[in-house]
């Protein structure tokens, strides 16, 4: 199984403040396609997860473009431009290249 | 608007079983794949498996092979999961959600609870 291990942050971030998560696969997530198979999804308490940004860098549909997808076929990085109040929550990297899918453990953004 | 209506939340004894439902409105289950995942209490989350509606053909994840059964019913466009043999270890809130066009999990069911306690 393709393992992912997300960073931490240093948390609590300032209001206003860029806020980057990183997130490492034990294997390419790139696919024959030349897509990358990287999702984010940010999961806000009490809440069920809400995809973010998908292939790595393709932001879903009503997401803010404060929030950015990067890196290589290994490593990746969603950063949070201008954090904000309704950004706090556990955000979760997930690969879709092969099954079975996996998350990463979760990376939990607070605020200041 | 796509929408997942799960079933409510769910109180095993160790040992028995528990189907829990997933009811989509707003886009035909035949198109689509429907997976499940779970998240254990302060946890992060772990894919289950899916099952594609229109031919019932599965895959899980190889810690579920023996705990869940995914089943559809087109007719309701409704998925179902059976958790089996319930333990402790099973006491998680459990998602399904919808695969769209786009190959990802975009629509989310809000969870159902499953408590396993004698």
């Amino acid at each position: 199984d393709i393992v992912m291990t997300q960073g931490v942050l240093p948390n609590p971030v300032p209001s206003g403040e860029s806020a980057s998560i990183t997130c490492r696969s034990s294997k390419s997530l790139v696919y024959k396609d030349g897509k990358t198979y990287l999702n984010w999804f940010l999961q806000r308490p009490g809440q069920s997860p809400q995809l973010l940004t998908y292939w790595m860098s393709t932001r879903a549909s009503g997401v803010s473009d404060r929030f950015s997808g990067s890196g290589s076929g290994t490593y990746f990085t969603l950063k949070i431009s201008r954090v904000r109040a309704e950004d706090a929550g556990v955000y979760y990297c997930q690969q879709v290249r092969e099954y079975p899918w996996t998350f990463g453990g979760g990376t939990k953004l607070e605020l200041k | 608007e796509v929408q997942l209506q799960q079933s409510g939340a769910e109180l095993g004894k160790p040992g028995t079983s528990v189907k829990l439902s997933c009811k989509v409105s707003g886009y035909n289950i035949r198109n689509t794949y429907m997976h499940w995942v779970n998240q254990r209490p302060g946890k992060g989350l772990e894919w289950i498996g899916r099952i594609d509606p229109a031919n019932g053909n599965t895959i899980y994840a190889e810690k579920f092979k023996s705990k869940a059964t995914l089943t559809a019913d087109t007719s309701s466009n409704t998925a179902y999961m059976q958790l089996s043999q319930l333990k402790s270890d099973d006491t998680a809130i459990y998602f399904c959600a919808m695969e769209g066009y786009l190959g990802v999990m975009d629509a989310w069911g809000q969870g159902a609870s499953v408590t396993v306690s004698s």
